[in-house]
């Protein structure tokens, strides 16, 4: 069946531009996650809905950074007045309760 | 707070010579622990997870809570092992989710 698909895959913003990256979770899956990961390091955790409801958002670096997913399947991060710090792969994950977290290829983001 | 140090950002071997990829975590409570493989040009993908115990493609994990670690091995390595391999650690428990990474190793295997 079709995996945690992901778009854009490429996004290049000019410094002070919102971005709006969006993440098509695998049917069914409750569990849907945001992780940020900067060149050379693995994931960090953003934020975490269960359905419609965001139950963590500790990871979030700035208010800059918001996340939603309305009906409970597709989710958008969007990321206002992006800075150069910004730079790097986003990447979307679901999961059913329990079980393994399935990942979506990535948004590779380039704030210039 | 929880930590994943995996200490070699790169590990080459040679095809056929076993392989040892080091993971040591630092985390109060019972975690647990997952490898995940990132091949070329693909996702992220599970290895494997302490908890099923099994083997994945040959490759073993066993947590050893004494030392804190949970290193991958192999005892022969394939040129198609060639990845980037992520360990990571989440709390034990039916509501735990947030999975703490450490930044990678690169494996190549030299044929």
């Amino acid at each position: 069946g079709a995996g945690v698909s992901q778009s854009p895959r490429y996004k290049v913003a000019k410094r002070g531009q919102d971005v709006a990256l969006r993440c098509d979770p695998i049917s069914g899956h409750v569990s849907l996650f945001w992780y940020q990961q900067a060149l050379g390091q693995g994931p960090e955790f953003l934020t975490y809905f269960q359905n419609e409801a965001q139950l963590d958002k500790s990871g979030l670096p700035s208010d800059r950074f918001f996340a939603e997913r309305p009906e409970g399947s597709v989710s958008t991060l969007k990321i206002q007045r992006t800075q150069q710090e910004d730079s790097a792969v986003y990447l979307c994950a679901s999961r059913r309760d329990g079980e393994t977290q399935y990942f979506g290829p990535g948004t590779r983001l380039l704030v210039l | 707070a929880q930590r994943v140090t995996q200490p070699e950002k790169l590990l080459s071997v040679f095809k056929g010579a076993p392989v040892e990829l080091k993971c040591n975590y630092s985390y109060s409570g019972s975690p647990e622990l997952f490898w995940y493989v990132q091949y070329s040009r693909q996702r992220l993908q599970l290895l494997l997870r302490h908890i099923s115990r099994e083997s994945i493609k040959g490759f073993t994990a066993d947590l050893n809570k004494g030392e804190t670690s949970f290193h991958l091995k192999k005892p022969f390595a394939q040129e198609e092992d060639s990845a980037m391999y992520y360990c990571a650690l989440s709390p034990a428990g039916a509501g735990s989710y947030q999975l703490t990474f450490g930044k990678g190793t690169k494996l190549s295997v030299i044929p």
